[in-house]
Order: structure tokens, then C-alpha cells, then sequence
């Protein structure tokens, strides 16, 4: 078993307001890292793999940073709108298995008006 | 349209009544998995596959089993269904070792 870790566990954050939060996994051997948003009554949806370290993805008014060497990624939010109020996941896939993955427990965040 | 699609989305059975639920993709994806969502503990893959008739153990395959004969279908076999299999699952694809996963939109099932 991995440990993958995701904090916070929530968040309420004021509309406007920016936000960021962190997802840690085991430095030797990485291979890859996901993103992604699960609103609620839906499924998943994939918003970033990331492979290099130093990396950064962005996607409208949210990025993502990558640092492989201490094991972690950062995931920010420019100016919440309460339509980002989701909980996101960071996915760690498990080298030489073909398609082993593990899941952080996900950091739920949630927009206020 | 590129989906996963699994069925049943909500079941209530009983402890001991085989189930199975379907799970079928239309991307020609290679690979395909199972989760199981828990309170608190996050998705926890249950099997995956890499192809064809290629399967493998996850994190939690334990009153489990799968098959893959064709590259498209992936159903979830449950042969003695136990309370604690109560869960929400997932189906899942993806292109390539590790790429971008696509979600079917979930199966609610309770075990009574």
C-alpha cells in the first residue's frame, strides 16, 4: 500500500477568494500524477496529469504544480466561484504494474456566495 | 459520444445472491479498472486490466472477480455478496499505462 495524502480534508472558502491545496506521494520511482474533480452526484473528471517535475498545468483559473524530488503537488483555484465547490482528488499510479493506482482521500471544497 | 457505461446504477440485494454489473466502454481503451468509493477512505481499486484476458489484483480484490474477454466490456462479479460490500463503484478506461482516466457514472449497490 502507498501513501498518498491529501490536505486539507475540506475547505469553505468566500467566493473570490483563491485557495490551494496539497496532495503528497512517495518520491522514488514516480512515474505520473493526476487531478482530478468529483462534484457531487457525478463521476470524476480527469483535470491534469502531470509528469515532469517543476511541472505546471492550468486549466481557465485552475493550476497545478508538480515538485517529484520532495513528492508533492499543489493544486490552485484563482478567484473560487461556488461552481468549483467539488472535491478534489490526486491519483498516484504505481510504477511497473500496468495500471495500479492509489487515490488520496480527496480535499472537498466548498464556495460560499 | 465517448463514455463508460455501467449497470446497474442502484441495486439492493440480499447477502449470498450473485450480481454482476456490467461495465462497457466505447473509447477502445486498453485498460479498465473497478473502484470502490468509502466513506473516508477514498477510491480503492478493486482489479484492473491491461487487455484482453489480462487482469490483475488491486488494492481491495477480496469477494471479488472479473473478466475480460472483449476488449470493450468489464463486468464486476460479485458470487457471495457480503454487507460490507455495500459501496458505491466505478468503472473506469484509459489510453495507454497510466493515462488520463475516464469514469463511468457509478453504481450504487447495498447488501442487506
Amino acid at each position: 500500500i502507498l501513501n498518498v495524502e491529501q490536505s486539507p480534508q475540506s475547505l469553505h472558502v468566500q467566493e473570490g477568494d483563491s485557495t490551494n491545496f496539497t496532495c503528497s506521494f512517495p518520491s522514488s520511482n514516480f512515474y505520473a500524477l493526476h487531478w482530478y474533480r468529483w462534484e457531487t452526484a457525478k463521476s470524476p473528471e480527469a483535470l491534469f496529469v502531470m509528469t515532469l517535475n517543476g511541472d505546471e498545468k492550468k486549466k481557465g483559473r485552475i493550476s497545478a504544480t508538480l515538485n517529484t524530488k520532495e513528492g508533492y503537488s499543489y493544486l490552485y483555484i484563482k478567484g473560487s466561484q461556488p461552481e468549483d465547490s467539488a472535491t478534489y482528488l490526486c491519483a498516484f499510479p504505481v510504477p511497473n504494474t500496468g495500471n495500479q493506482f492509489y487515490f488520496g482521500t480527496g480535499t472537498s471544497l466548498t464556495v460560499i456566495p | 459520444e465517448a463514455q463508460v457505461t455501467q449497470n446497474p446504477r442502484y441495486l439492493i440485494t440480499v447477502t449470498g445472491k450473485k450480481l454482476t454489473v456490467t461495465c462497457s466502454q466505447n473509447m477502445n481503451h486498453e485498460y479498465m479498472s473497478w473502484y470502490r468509493q468509502d466513506p473516508g477512505l477514498g477510491l480503492r481499486q478493486i482489479y484492473y486490466s491491461m487487455n484482453v484476458e489480462v487482469t490483475d489484483k488491486g488494492d481491495v480484490p477480496e469477494g471479488y472477480k472479473v473478466s475480460r474477454k472483449e476488449k470493450r466490456n468489464f463486468p464486476l462479479i460479485l458470487e457471495s455478496p457480503s454487507p460490507n460490500q455495500t459501496s458505491l463503484y466505478f468503472c473506469a478506461s484509459s489510453y495507454g499505462m497510466y493515462g488520463t482516466i475516464y469514469f463511468g457514472e457509478g453504481s450504487w449497490l447495498t447488501v442487506v
